[in-house]
């Protein structure tokens, strides 16, 4: 069964950095497209960004110009790097694959992680 | 940037009745790119349909997908008592990519 587990600091400074990580067990970080979302409280979740190892990362528009998406083939992890946080960042993460019908190449998320609440606040 | 709309944000069913829930986006989707999610408190949110209407592996009958352009519906035959969840839908843009997700519904006990 593939697992994904997010893993970080639950409380960051603002202007600071937000730094997670997503442990993913029983498949290989290779040849598949890793998500970053966030659920603001009280609010609709908010896709972040995804990498496709090797070589391709997407961003959202919104959040591209503090955002860094990255993979680490030999702990079979990827992270997310937000800069210059502010109390609007104050979210639960979370970490899934984006995967595809083989037959229609709909796209969807089939492996969640749990979720990581991280508060923004001095 | 696609919004889509769920609402009510609250359905209240008895188990074994019929619940029907919304998903209107503010322009059309092509329906490969629309799914729903159930989510449940402290759990990994789990795909219940994707392509508007083709259910995820090991998902029970029960549920369903429909719907086109702009308007699309998850429905759940006989509540079972595990299925008092909230539920999203969730859209894909291919140009630039982006997903974008509704606010939810919440289907509680009656």
């Amino acid at each position: 069964q593939v697992q994904l587990q997010e893993s970080g600091p639950g409380l960051v400074k603002p202007s600071e950095t937000l730094s997670l990580t997503c442990t993913v067990t029983n498949v290989s970080i290779s040849g598949n497209y890793w998500t970053w979302m966030r659920q603001p409280p009280g609010k609709g979740l908010e896709w972040i960004g995804y990498i496709f190892y090797p070589g391709n990362t997407k961003y959202n528009p919104s959040l591209k110009s503090r955002v860094t998406i990255s993979v680490d083939t030999s702990m079979n992890q990827f992270s997310l790097k937000l800069k210059s946080v502010t109390a609007a960042d104050t979210a639960v993460y979370y970490c899934a694959r984006r995967y595809y019908d083989v037959l229609t190449g709909y796209p969807f998320f089939d492996y969640w992680g749990q979720g990581s609440l991280v508060t923004v606040s001095s | 940037e696609i919004v889509l709309t769920q609402s009510p944000g609250t359905l209240s069913f008895s188990p074994g009745e019929r619940a029907t829930l919304s998903c209107r986006a503010s322009q059309s989707v092509n329906s490969g790119y629309l799914a729903w999610y159930q989510h449940k408190p402290g759990q990994s949110p789990r795909l219940l349909i994707y392509g508007a209407s083709t259910r995820a592996t090991d998902i029970p009958d029960r549920f369903s997908g429909s719907g086109s352009g702009t308007v699309f519906t998850l429905t759940i035959n006989r509540l079972e008592p595990e299925d008092f969840a909230v539920y999203f839908c969730q859209q894909y843009d291919i140009s630039p990519p982006l997903y974008t997700f509704g606010q939810g519904t919440k289907v509680e006990i009656k």
